[in-house]
C-alpha cells in the first residue's frame, strides 16, 4: 500500500503570505491523488483531485496542486491565504485503497 | 441531501462495553468506508466495502467488525472497546473506489471516548 508524507506538520502563516504544503508518496503506477481540508470542527471537504490530464490542478478557495510523476509528488500552493484558511490539510492517494498523510496544520494569522 | 450521516457523534464508553457506530448515505454510492483519525496519524482506514454484501480490512482493523447491512448502510462495531479506541472515527462513500475519477465524501465524524 502507499504511504503518503506531508513534509510540514504545522505552518504559521501570515495573511496575504503565500502557502506551499508539500505531499510525496511512495511509488508511481496509475495513482489518484487529492488534498482534503478540515476546518475546526467539521468533516472533511475535498479542495481538489487529480486523475489524469493537466497536471495542475485548480480547486476551490484558490487553491491549486502540482502532480509531478518524476518526484511522486502532490504538492498544494495556494498565493495569498486568508485567516478562513486556518484548517489541517491532508493529502490522500488512492491505488486500491484511499490513504492518508499525517496531514498539516496551517494557522493564519490576521 | 444529507450526504453521509453518522451516529452518534459523542459517546463515551467504558473498557470492555461494546457499541456500534451507524453509517449512512443517500447518494446511491457502491462504496463505503470507515476511518479513524488520531493526532499526527492523519486517517487510517478501519474496514472499507467496495459493494454491497463485501466487506474488507483496512489498515487497522483490529477490534472492529464491520456490517455493510445494505447499500445504504455500514456499521462499525467495537465488540469490547478499549482506551486505544479513543479516536475520531470518520464514515465515507463514493461512487466506486477513488481510481475510478469518484471523489471520497466524509460524514461529519463521531468522537469516541473510551475509559
Amino acid at each position: 500500500a502507499q504511504s503518503v508524507s506531508q513534509h510540514n506538520h504545522h505552518v504559521i502563516l501570515s495573511e496575504a503570505a503565500s502557502l506551499e504544503l508539500g505531499c510525496n508518496y511512495s511509488y508511481g503506477g496509475t495513482v489518484n491523488l487529492f488534498w482534503y481540508v478540515q476546518y475546526p470542527g467539521q468533516h472533511l471537504q475535498l479542495l481538489l483531485k487529480y486523475f489524469s490530464g493537466d497536471p495542475l490542478v485548480k480547486g476551490i478557495k484558490g487553491f491549486e496542486a502540482e502532480f509531478i510523476k518524476s518526484k511522486f509528488s502532490f504538492n498544494l500552493r495556494k498565493p495569498s491565504v486568508q485567516w478562513s484558511d486556518t484548517a489541517e490539510y491532508f493529502c490522500a492517494v488512492y491505488d486500491y485503497k484511499l490513504s492518508f498523510g499525517a496531514g498539516t496544520t496551517v494557522t493564519v494569522r490576521a | 441531501n444529507a450526504g453521509v450521516t453518522q451516529t452518534p457523534k459523542f459517546q463515551v464508553l467504558k473498557t470492555g462495553q461494546s457499541m456500534t457506530l451507524q453509517c449512512a448515505q443517500d447518494m446511491n454510492h457502491n462504496s463505503m468506508y470507515w476511518y479513524r483519525q488520531d493526532p499526527g496519524m492523519g486517517l487510517r482506514l478501519i474496514y472499507y466495502s467496495a459493494s454491497e454484501g463485501t466487506t474488507d480490512k483496512g489498515e487497522v482493523p483490529n477490534g472492529y467488525n464491520v456490517s455493510r447491512l445494505n447499500k445504504r448502510e455500514f456499521s462499525l462495531r467495537l465488540e469490547s472497546a478499549a482506551p486505544s479506541q479513543t479516536s475520531v472515527y470518520f464514515c465515507a462513500s463514493s461512487e466506486t473506489g477513488g481510481n475510478s475519477g469518484n471523489t471520497i465524501y466524509f460524514g461529519e465524524g463521531s468522537w469516541l471516548t473510551v475509559v
